[in-house]
């Protein structure tokens, strides 16, 4: 069963506009972290954040976590048809193991 | 470095056929774990291993074996495939609590 769930399932935006996507949980986690995949590829790690930790950054990337609400939010600012991809949230377990959401669809039109 | 790779690409299987899925990684990392991917459900956990010497049953075991070679192999075999294993297969490695790497997918598809 999926730990994590994205929101929205797909997003369409234009170039230069901000992306927030969303992730919400249901147990305890000791990190969430984000991951990228481009159509037909594998999963690239984009982030994590610890559950200690409120806000972090990356680049252009900006990710929440509000454990009081089990969730989490991705920015990307300044959007670039590059950023076209799914985006899947992905909370830890036992023994190292990640459980991953289904994904939100992010598609930046030029 | 080459990270997470896996052999083949692509395999078309007929139903009853047995196939082995291969995934190597040189990053020295003590974890592995073998994930599908089908439309809508995002991935889903296999079979995985903590480390060298253990495997455990993820979410969809059923219908899977796997066999945690050394430190840097990790394979995934089918022994009587069947169409609703039709799916991409991705393996990943990982230090601990951590990001995870992934290889670059296999597509299976069973007749």
């Amino acid at each position: 069963s999926q730990q994590g769930e994205e929101d929205p399932q797909a997003l369409s935006i234009q170039e230069g506009e901000n992306a927030t996507m969303n992730c919400s949980y249901k147990t305890s986690i000791n990190n969430l972290q984000w991951y990228r995949q481009n159509s037909g590829r594998g999963l690239v790690h984009l982030i994590l954040i610890r559950s200690n930790e409120r806000e972090k950054h990356s680049g252009r990337l900006r990710v929440t976590l509000d454990t009081s609400k089990k969730s989490s939010s991705l920015l990307i600012t300044a959007s670039r048809a590059a950023d076209t991809a799914s985006y899947f949230c992905a909370t830890d377990g036992s023994n190292y193991k990640l459980t991953f959401g289904k994904g939100t669809l992010l598609t930046v039109n030029p | 470095n080459a990270g997470v790779t896996q052999t083949p690409k692509f395999q078309v299987l007929k139903t009853g056929q047995s196939m082995t899925l291969q995934c190597a990684q040189d990053m020295n990392h003590n974890s592995m774990y073998w994930y599908r991917q089908d439309p809508g459900m995002g991935l889903r956990l296999i079979y995985y291993s903590a480390s060298e010497g253990t495997t455990d049953k993820g979410e969809v075991p059923n219908g899977y074996n796997v066999s945690r070679l050394n430190k840097r192999e990790f394979s995934l075999r089918l022994e009587s495939a069947a169409p609703s294993q039709t799916s991409v297969y991705f393996c990943a490695s990982s230090g601990g609590y951590n990001e995870q790497f992934f290889g670059p997918g296999t597509r299976l598809t069973v007749l």
